[in-house]
């Protein structure tokens, strides 16, 4: 079957411009997390979403981030005023159980 | 989140040697383990998922390791060959959280 989806697969973008990042996790995984990795660091936590429950936000950086899941499946993070520290790998997750399947990532550049 | 470290951070290994490389992490509140291998340019892919003391999995030449006690898991690699070039990544999650807390990783280059 599909595994989780993201697009694009790479963005660069100019300082200052805002991104919006898509995944497609699998069908029937009610839970959803968004990572980022930078540069020699580990997989960072973002945020989580699980079914219609309040999503778990404390991995957010900045308030310039923002991500949302539609109709408990489609979720987009969304960047604004993009800065070069926000440069890396953005990647998704979705789980039904204990194992996360991740997708291949989006890697950020900005210039 | 968890503070979990895996060394080295980086290791060139011959075609056909074996290797090992080393997670640690709090064993205070632990709940499971995750390995991952995340090869360039794919998505990473689930190898072990580990949450008792003494715990061993194996996947064809790879095998894992897990002590809860002391806060550490080994990851081995039998007979590298080089489609065993990745990076491989550790996760630990606590008891009720969701959340994995992962280390930088271990890349694994395996030299022709």
């Amino acid at each position: 079957g599909a595994g989780v989806s993201q697009s694009p697969s790479n963005k660069v973008t100019e300082k200052g411009k805002d991104v919006e990042l898509r995944c497609d996790p699998i069908s029937g995984h009610t839970a959803l997390y968004w990572y980022r990795q930078s540069l020699g660091q580990g997989l960072e936590f973002l945020i989580y979403f699980q079914g219609n429950s309040a999503p778990d936000k404390s991995g957010l950086p900045s308030d310039r981030f923002s991500a949302e899941r539609t109709g408990g499946s489609v979720s987009t993070l969304t960047i604004q005023r993009t800065q070069q520290e926000d440069s890396a790998v953005y990647l998704c997750a979705s789980s039904l159980n204990n194992i996360q399947y991740f997708g291949a990532g989006t890697r950020l550049s900005v210039l | 989140i968890l503070n979990v470290e895996q060394s080295p951070q980086s290791l060139h290994v011959q075609e056909g040697d074996s290797t090992n490389f080393t997670c640690s992490f709090p064993s205070s509140n632990f709940y499971a383990l995750h390995w991952y291998r995340w090869e360039t340019a794919k998505s990473p892919e689930a190898l072990f998922v580990m949450t008792l003391n003494g715990d061993e999995k194996k996947k064809g030449r790879i095998s894992a390791t897990l002590n809860t006690k002391e806060g550490y898991s080994y990851l081995y690699i039998k007979g590298s060959q080089p489609e065993d070039s990745a990076t491989y990544l550790c996760a630990s999650s606590g008891s009720n959280d969701y959340k994995l807390s992962f280390g930088a990783g271990t890349t694994v280059t395996v030299r022709a």
